[in-house]
C-alpha cells in the first residue's frame, strides 16, 4: 500500500522567515495531494492541495510543489507569523479516495 | 460551505462497555466516509472506509469486530466501538467525501476515553 514520508517532525523558524516542510510517496498512480493544518484537540484544516497535472501552486503566503517523477510534494511558507504555529500534515489520495497521512510536523513561529 | 458533525465531541465510559460515534453530512451526500484514529502527538491513521449500502472496508491490523461501522444513509455513518478498553481511549475523526464534488470533509473528532 501507499506509504508516506513526513520531514521534519519538528521545525521552528524566526518570525518572518520561510518555513518548508517536505513529503516523499510510494505509489505513483496517486494523483492529488492536500496539505493539513491541526491545533490542538480541532479537525484538519485544508490549507492547500495540488492535483498531479500542475506542478505549483501558490495561494497569498503558502505555496505547494509536486514532483512527480521523484515522487515527492513539499509545503511552503512565507513570512511565517506566530498564528502559523501548528501541526502540519500532509496527505496522498490514493485508491478508492482514501487519505494516507504523512507523520506530522510540528512548526513552532518564534516572536 | 460544507459541514461534517460528529457526536458526541467527548465521551467516557467504563471499560467492556460499547461506544457508538456517529458523522454526519450535513449539507451533502456522502456515499463515502471514513474513520480515523488519532493518539496523542501522532498522525491520523485510517481504520476503514464506509460505504453506503454496503460493507466498509477495514485498514490491516483494524478488528472489524471490534470497530463496527454502519452506513445505512447518504448523510450517516456511526462507527461503534464494542468492549471498549483504556487502549481504545483515542481522538476519533471521520471525514464525508461529497458524491457530487468529490471533495472530503472533515468533521470536529470525537475524544474517547476509558476507563
Amino acid at each position: 500500500g501507499e506509504n508516506v514520508e513526513q520531514h521534519p517532525s519538528t521545525l521552528s523558524v524566526q518570525e518572518g522567515d520561510s518555513a518548508v516542510i517536505k513529503c516523499t510517496y510510494s505509489d505513483s498512480a496517486s494523483n492529488y495531494f492536500p496539505w493539513y493544518k491541526q491545533e490542538l484537540g480541532k479537525r484538519p484544516q485544508l490549507i492547500i492541495d495540488i492535483r498531479s497535472n500542475v506542478g505549483e501552486k501558490k495561494d497569498q503566503r503558502i505555496a505547494v510543489t509536486l514532483n512527480k517523477t521523484a515522487k515527492h510534494f513539499s509545503l511552503h511558507i512565507t513570512e511565517t507569523q506566530p498564528e502559523d504555529s501548528a501541526v502540519y500534515f500532509c496527505a496522498v489520495e490514493g485508491g478508492t479516495y482514501k487519505y494516507i497521512f504523512g507523520t506530522g510536523t510540528r512548526l513552532k513561529v518564534l516572536a | 460551505g460544507a459541514v461534517v458533525s460528529q457526536h458526541p465531541s467527548w465521551v467516557i465510559c467504563k471499560s467492556g462497555t460499547s461506544v457508538k460515534i456517529e458523522c454526519r453530512s450535513l449539507d451533502f451526500q456522502a456515499t463515502t466516509m471514513f474513520w480515523y484514529r488519532q493518539f496523542p502527538k501522532q498522525s491520523l491513521m485510517l481504520m476503514a472506509t464506509s460505504n453506503e449500502g454496503s460493507k466498509a472496508t477495514y485498514e490491516q491490523g483494524v478488528e472489524k469486530d471490534k470497530f463496527l461501522i454502519n452506513h445505512a444513509s447518504l448523510t450517516l455513518s456511526t462507527l461503534t466501538v464494542t468492549s471498549a478498553h483504556p487502549e481504545d481511549s483515542s481522538f476519533y475523526i471521520c471525514s464525508a467525501r461529497d458524491r457530487l464534488a468529490g471533495d472530503q470533509f472533515f468533521g470536529p473528532g470525537t475524544r474517547l476515553t476509558v476507563l
